[in-house]
């Protein structure tokens, strides 16, 4: 059975940095599209980044030059590194898997704030 | 980049009443187009891929169509436990970009 479990998330100041960790079970991280989504406080779905089996990555816009996706082949996981965090990152951020997204996490809490 | 237009923002409309959800890109996408539905609470779920092929256990009061730059989630007859907010996404190539949503309501 497929499982994601998402965590680090928590309260950072604006210009910190934050480090996201999704654990997966069921299946390795290097098989499959794994993606980050996120989803700001009263708005929509937001896209935020993918690395594909092959390893090639890709961002939103938005989180372009500030965030890193990768895997950590050793441990199953897929991880978001963000920094110069911003205000408007406020999100609870979920990762999922597959193209589209079929299986997703619980998702992990970021609130950017002074 | 293409941009997800979905229409309509909200919606209320009666059990048992056939609802429509558009969702429109700016360049074709060829059948690469999903659906989502999240409920309160819940995480989102895919309900169609390959803009009309319905996931694994999804009723069959959920259909999608469309081609190129339109296309279309229709719920055939509205059920209760269908209140949600409903989102497309592309994933033809990155960004996989979500439409900003459509929430459905019982009237």
């Amino acid at each position: 059975e497929v499982q994601l479990v998402e965590s680090g998330g928590g309260l950072v100041q604006p210009g910190g940095s934050l480090r996201l960790s999704c654990a997966a079970s069921g299946f390795t991280v290097t098989s499959n599209y794994m993606s980050w989504v996120r989803q700001a406080p009263g708005k929509g779905l937001e896209w935020v980044s993918v690395i594909y089996s092959g390893g090639s990555t890709f961002y939103a816009d938005s989180v372009k030059g500030r965030f890193t996706i990768s895997r950590d082949n050793s441990k199953n996981t897929l991880n978001l590194q963000m920094n110069s965090l911003r205000v408007e990152d406020t999100a609870v951020y979920y990762c999922a898997t597959e193209r589209p997204l079929g299986y997703w996490g619980q998702g992990t809490l970021v609130t950017v704030s002074s | 980049d293409i941009q997800m237009t979905q229409s309509p923002s909200s919606l209320s409309a009666s059990v048992g009443d056939r609802v429509t959800i558009t969702c429109r890109a700016s360049q074709g996408l060829s059948n690469n187009l999903a659906w989502y539905q999240r409920k309160p609470g819940k995480v989102p779920k895919l309900l169609i891929y390959a803009t009309s092929t319905l996931q694994s256990g999804v009723p069959s009061r959920f259909s999608g169509s469309g081609s190129g730059t339109d296309f279309t989630l229709t719920i055939s007859s509205l059920q209760p436990e269908d209140v949600a907010t409903y989102f497309c996404q592309k994933y033809n190539s990155a960004p996989w970009t979500f439409g900003q949503g459509t929430k459905v309501e019982i009237k």
